[in-house]
């Protein structure tokens, strides 16, 4: 089955510390991957996306995120926070050939800590 | 700014009644996906739209259904409402093209609350 899992629901970071939010996928094919944002009422934002080539891909806000096909994850990354990234972040799959048919994740919570 | 816009942003119905809600795709693009996402919840897939045929659903009934204009707009109609469709209803545009494709593009959202 196809599923995208997000470990951890809820965050707490000190601003200026480092974060890593987790995410495990499990997908039949070769996996396009994505991480979006959203904050409180709003749509969905893209920060980056995998489909080929390196596995260490750069995002917008100083997101980066690794893809590692042994562990089926794919992982986000910022090395210090800003209390503006304080919103809910999704993991999420789908085809490269359907662009718009994609699996999210449950999604987790980042909060700031001042 | 995705350039997909939604309509309305915000709507309230009564248990039972139609709503009709409406997105129109970014410049260029040729594929709309509609998604639910109930509180606390990530988006769900519900169908996907290209060049005005159904390409894929998800796992909801038939009463969720839509339709994509020459233009590439769409709408998503839901029959008989329930309370437990009350989310945000998410659109998403995309281009598929023979020698290349995009990654979705979302709006705003349109929050559904059925009473």
């Amino acid at each position: 089955a196809q599923s995208v899992t997000q470990p951890d629901i809820h965050i707490t970071v000190s601003e200026g510390a480092s974060l890593e939010l987790r995410c495990n996928y499990s997908y039949g094919a070769t996996p396009y991957l994505f991480w979006y944002v959203q904050s409180p009422g709003q749509g969905l934002q893209l920060l980056l996306k995998y489909f080929s080539g390196d596995t260490l891909v750069q995002g917008i806000k100083g997101f980066e995120a690794e893809f590692k096909r042994s562990q089926s994850s794919f992982n986000l990354r910022k090395p210090s926070v800003h209390w503006s990234d304080a919103a809910e972040y999704f993991c999420a799959v789908g085809a490269y050939s359907s662009a718009s048919k994609i699996i999210f994740g449950s999604g987790t919570r980042l909060s700031i800590r001042p | 700014e995705t350039g997909v816009t939604q309509s309305p942003t915000h709507l309230i119905k009564t248990r039972g009644q139609q709503v009709t809600l409406r997105c129109s795709s970014q410049s260029g693009h040729n594929t709309v996906s509609w998604y639910q996402q109930a509180l606390g919840q990530g988006p769900q897939f519900i169908f996907q739209y290209y060049r005005e045929e159904e390409n894929g659903r998800g796992n909801f009934p038939p009463r969720f259904s839509g339709l994509q204009f020459p233009n590439y707009s769409s709408e998503l109609n839901v029959n008989a409402l329930e309370l437990d469709d009350s989310a945000l209803y998410l659109c998403a545009s995309s281009l598929l093209g023979a020698s290349r494709n995009t990654e979705a593009f979302f709006g705003q959202g349109t929050r559904l609350t059925v009473v």
